[in-house]
């Protein structure tokens, strides 16, 4: 059973407008939550990741944010440029109960159109 | 500089042969992890270590080995009992450390069996 859930396989967005990526969790000890970007054929790279201590985290044009009672994240990008293209996953991992490994989400194809 | 690194980037291999991976990592990480990926399923743990001469099965550990004599190198074995080996695999570390820090990727071995 996925812990990690990415429902939506793709997304298209214009350049300039606002890209949301969502993601559910099922494992309630999961405190700690991150996003990956991967391009085809390389090795995914970290961008942002959230505390379960906290509701949101920014970083420039990415913020991450968190609804523990809804076990939902989501990922903004604003503006988004065509450079974001990209699959984009979500991991979780339960830290406080030992520093599991990263499970992760089956990921989400951005398309940023010019 | 200091990084994960995978090697081959390819490789192909004949039905019933045993085949290793490498994964070298040089920023002191004490874990170190094998994920697989297949289009549309995301990122599946194989197995991961927490420190040297340690290591423990992921959710999808049949047919595969690993070995981890050093802090820096975490190689997997694909064995000829794996029944589907044809994937992207991926080799990731991370320190460990309080909080739970992003996982860095390498860029990714291509298994193909012919």
């Amino acid at each position: 059973d996925q812990q990690v859930k990415q429902n939506s396989p793709s997304l298209s967005v214009q350049e300039g407008r606002i890209s949301i990526l969502n993601c559910d969790y099922t494992n309630s000890m999961f405190d700690y939550f991150l996003w990956y970007k991967k391009y085809p054929a390389e090795g995914p790279t970290f961008l942002i990741s959230i505390s379960s201590i906290k509701d949101k985290n920014e970083d420039g044009r990415f913020t991450v944010f968190l609804n523990k009672s809804a076990k939902h994240l989501s990922l903004h990008i604003v503006p988004s440029q065509p450079g974001d293209s990209a699959v984009y996953f979500c991991a979780a991992s339960a830290w406080n109960s030992g520093n599991t490994p990263l499970v992760f989400g089956k990921g989400t194809r951005l398309s940023v159109i010019a | 500089d200091g990084g994960i690194t995978q090697s081959p980037k390819y490789l192909f291999r004949k039905e019933g042969q045993n085949v290793t991976l490498s994964c070298e990592q040089n920023l002191n990480h004490d874990a170190m992890y094998w994920y697989r990926q297949d289009p549309g399923q995301g990122l599946r743990l194989i197995y991961y270590s927490q420190i040297v001469n340690d290591f423990q099965k992921g959710d999808i550990a049949e047919g595969y080995s690993v070995s981890r004599e050093k802090k820096e190198s975490f190689p997997l074995t694909v064995t000829s009992a794996q029944k589907n080996p044809t994937a992207f695999y991926l080799c990731a570390s991370s320190s460990g450390a309080v909080p739970t820090s992003e996982a860095f990727f390498g860029q990714g071995t291509r298994l193909t069996v012919v």
